[in-house]
């Protein structure tokens, strides 16, 4: 059964590092782009970017370029969300999702999500 | 801010049908794809339509939708208490080089 399993809920202060995990299983990892979607508390789905495994390639939403990094590991088909200073407003649940079979959508593999939550 | 917009919020009683829209422009709608996703409540959202108009396997065929120019529907008849969810549109945006996410429908079942 294919399954995407993330890590688990994080608590950080303003300021700090974070790297979240999203490992895939029972499929061919490098034949599917990863895709890493927000939801801030109450709010609906934001799209963050996309890698593509095969090549270590990414396509980040304007929004998210320059907050955070999406980065993977082939050898291990993990892919992995990444901040190097976490702000207040980085609380959130994480997402992510395997492609559909264009590479541009979240399709029909989802992560359990993440829990992040940033306070002082 | 969402560059695809739904109205907020959608319901209807046991059996009706009840129809979601997804506005759109060009450079979104108009020409790519149009995915459905359904959240529903503490839940990963899950793919509830794709290419426009394309169930997986396992959705029932009460769910349906479709695009025209630069917006698109979702369709749900025979309505259950179960459908209670938000639904999103998405579109690959090719100015932005992204998907974008309407703001989401929360549909209430009466």
């Amino acid at each position: 059964e294919v399954q995407l399993v993330q890590s688990g809920a994080e608590v950080k202060k303003p300021g700090e590092s974070l790297r979240i995990s999203c490992k895939g299983s029972a499929y061919s990892f490098t034949s599917y782009w990863i895709s890493w979607v927000r939801q801030m508390p109450g709010k609906g789905l934001e799209w963050m970017g996309r890698i593509d495994p095969s090549d270590s390639y990414i396509n980040y939403s304007p929004s998210f370029q320059g907050h955070v990094t999406i980065s993977i590991d082939q050898s291990i088909s993990t892919a992995y969300l990444q901040w190097s200073s976490l702000k207040a407003s980085d609380t959130a649940m994480y997402y992510c999702a395997r492609s559909d079979s264009t590479g541009f959508y979240p399709g029909d593999y989802w992560g359990q999500g993440t829990l992040v939550t940033v306070s002082s | 801010q969402s560059v695809l917009t739904q109205p907020p919020s959608a319901s209807g009683t046991p059996g009706q049908r009840v129809t979601i829209s997804c506005s759109g422009i060009i450079s979104n709608i108009g020409s790519n794809y149009v995915f459905w996703y359904q959240q529903l409540p503490g839940t990963a959202p899950k793919v509830l339509i794709y290419r426009n108009n394309q169930r997986p396997s396992g959705v029932p065929d009460r769910f349906s939708a479709s695009k025209s120019g630069t917006s698109a529907s979702l369709a749900i008849s025979g309505l259950r208490s179960e459908d209670e969810a938000d639904y999103y549109c998405a579109a690959w945006d090719d100015s932005l080089s992204g998907v974008i996410f309407g703001g989401g429908t929360k549909l209430t079942v009466l």
